[in-house]
């Protein structure tokens, strides 16, 4: 079946544009999550939606991030005003159920964010 | 101090041998572990979950020792396919999150 898809796969943003990235996850899948992986780094945590609800924004490192996953299913990232340090890759995965043991997350392929 | 830690490498090994890789975490509430892998401008991928146990999947073993809080990967008779980088995952008790290492740069040489 289809996996996570996300879009664009690679966006290039002049300082203080606005960017908005988007998560298509695997149909069904009640968990979401966003991750932003820098260069030579592992991914790091952002947001996690449990269904519309979005449960914990604790990695978002600025009022300047903001994600929404209004219907339950698609989720779009926003980065205002980006900056320099905000190039990385952005990375959304989802997962069937809320507390499965296997935790599970499936990777989308990636936004490659470039600010310029 | 990160909260998963990982040797970053490279690693550079000839092909057909075995090769380890060591993962510390400091969160003594994180309740599940996994190794996953990353190929270059790829998306991570589960390659196994770790027990306290230990366990195996063909080439591959991985192992948890929750009281010193360490966690390692063994593949032994690598093959080419095997390079990537292999990231070490937590999960704390109660959360969703995975906590990612910096993750180990293996290349397997012919």
């Amino acid at each position: 079946g289809a996996g996570v898809s996300q879009s664009p796969r690679y966006k290039v943003a002049k300082r203080g544009q606005d960017v908005a990235l988007r998560c298509d996850p695997i149909s069904g899948h009640v968990s979401l999550f966003w991750y932003q992986q820098a260069l030579g780094q592992g991914p790091e945590f952002l947001t996690y939606f449990q269904n519309e609800a979005q449960l914990d924004k604790s990695g978002l490192p600025s009022d300047r991030f903001f994600a929404e996953r209004p219907e339950g299913s698609v989720s779009t990232l926003k980065i205002q005003r980006t900056q320099q340090e905000d190039s990385a890759v952005y990375l959304c995965a989802s997962s069937l159920v809320f507390g499965t043991e296997a935790y599970e997350q499936y990777f989308g392929p990636g936004t490659r964010l470039t600010v310029t | 101090r990160k909260e998963v830690e990982q040797d970053p490498g490279p690693f550079n090994v000839p092909e057909g041998a075995t090769v380890a890789f060591n993962c510390t975490y400091s969160n003594s509430a994180s309740q599940s572990f996994f190794w996953y892998r990353q190929d270059c401008r790829k998306e991570p991928k589960l390659l196994m979950s770790v027990y306290s146990s230990g366990n195996e999947d063909g080439r591959f073993t991985a192992q948890l020792n929750r009281a010193s809080q360490y966690i390692s990967l063994l593949i032994r008779d690598s093959k080419l396919s095997d390079s990537a980088t292999y990231l070490c995952v937590v999960i704390a008790q109660g959360a969703q999150k995975l906590v990612f290492g910096q993750g180990t740069r293996l290349t397997i040489n012919p």
